[in-house]
């Protein structure tokens, strides 16, 4: 697709229960980042992907937390046990690569996720 | 930790008026900044970015910022804002042994009144 595809736009989930996000990035980009937007708050960094390989997890804020991308392509972000913490807007983004320079991140228009 | 520190929250001007959002970050070392914007049912859009040289950097739509070292600042400026600006400002810094990844601040919501 012409940008990076987020589904669903919406999720309302009761306390407990499991959900997936997913992240559809720009053909080719073989970068792909997940952040966070809580309330009133900034984008935190969750969790990056190169190809199908997460280098670095400590952004994931709990074990309850998980995500894995197939093929270099889509993505998924999977929340176990939701709390009501979980509650944002969870966005995707994806790069050509990981040079900075050349290759400018691209954002999705984000899940919000709500947790009652 | 390094971390980007945006301290307006929310900021209301007219139309014509000059803009300012102030942005400082916390780290020593060499780092790139960004400002992005998300108008309103939109995704976050690059506005500018800079990497080095002129720290004087001008980015889409008549905006600029100012990279000044000794302050650790970034500071987002427009001379006239119009109605169509209102959005939602995030400045970003990354570090430059992070790779791609970027860590942002808190946001400052922008009204612009017609």
């Amino acid at each position: 697709g012409a940008g990076v595809s987020q589904s669903p736009s919406n999720k309302v989930t009761e306390k407990g229960k499991d959900v997936e996000l997913r992240c559809d990035p720009i053909s080719g980009h073989t970068a792909l980042y997940w952040y966070r937007q809580s309330l009133g708050q900034g984008l935190e960094f969750l969790i990056y992907f190169q190809g199908n390989s997460a280098p670095d997890k400590s952004g994931l804020p709990s074990d309850r937390f998980s995500a894995e991308r197939t093929g270099g392509s889509v993505s998924t972000l999977t929340i176990q046990r939701t709390q009501q913490e979980d509650s944002a807007v969870y966005l995707c983004a994806s790069s050509l690569g990981l040079d900075r320079r050349n290759s400018p991140l691209h954002f999705g228009n984000g899940t919000r996720l709500t947790v009652t | 930790a390094q971390s980007v520190s945006q301290h307006n929250h929310h900021v209301i001007l007219s139309e014509a008026a000059s803009l300012e959002l102030g942005c400082n970050y916390s780290y020593g070392g060499t780092v790139n900044l960004f400002w992005y914007v998300q108008y309103p049912g939109q995704h976050l859009q690059l506005l500018l970015k800079y990497f080095s040289g002129d720290p004087l950097v001008k980015g889409i739509k008549g905006f600029e910022a100012e990279f000044i070292k000794s302050k650790f600042s970034f500071n987002l400026r427009k001379p006239s804002v119009q109605w169509s600006d209102t959005a939602e400002y995030f400045c970003a810094v990354n570090l430059n042994n992070a790779g791609n990844m970027l860590t942002f601040g808190g946001g400052t919501r922008l009204m612009v009144k017609p």
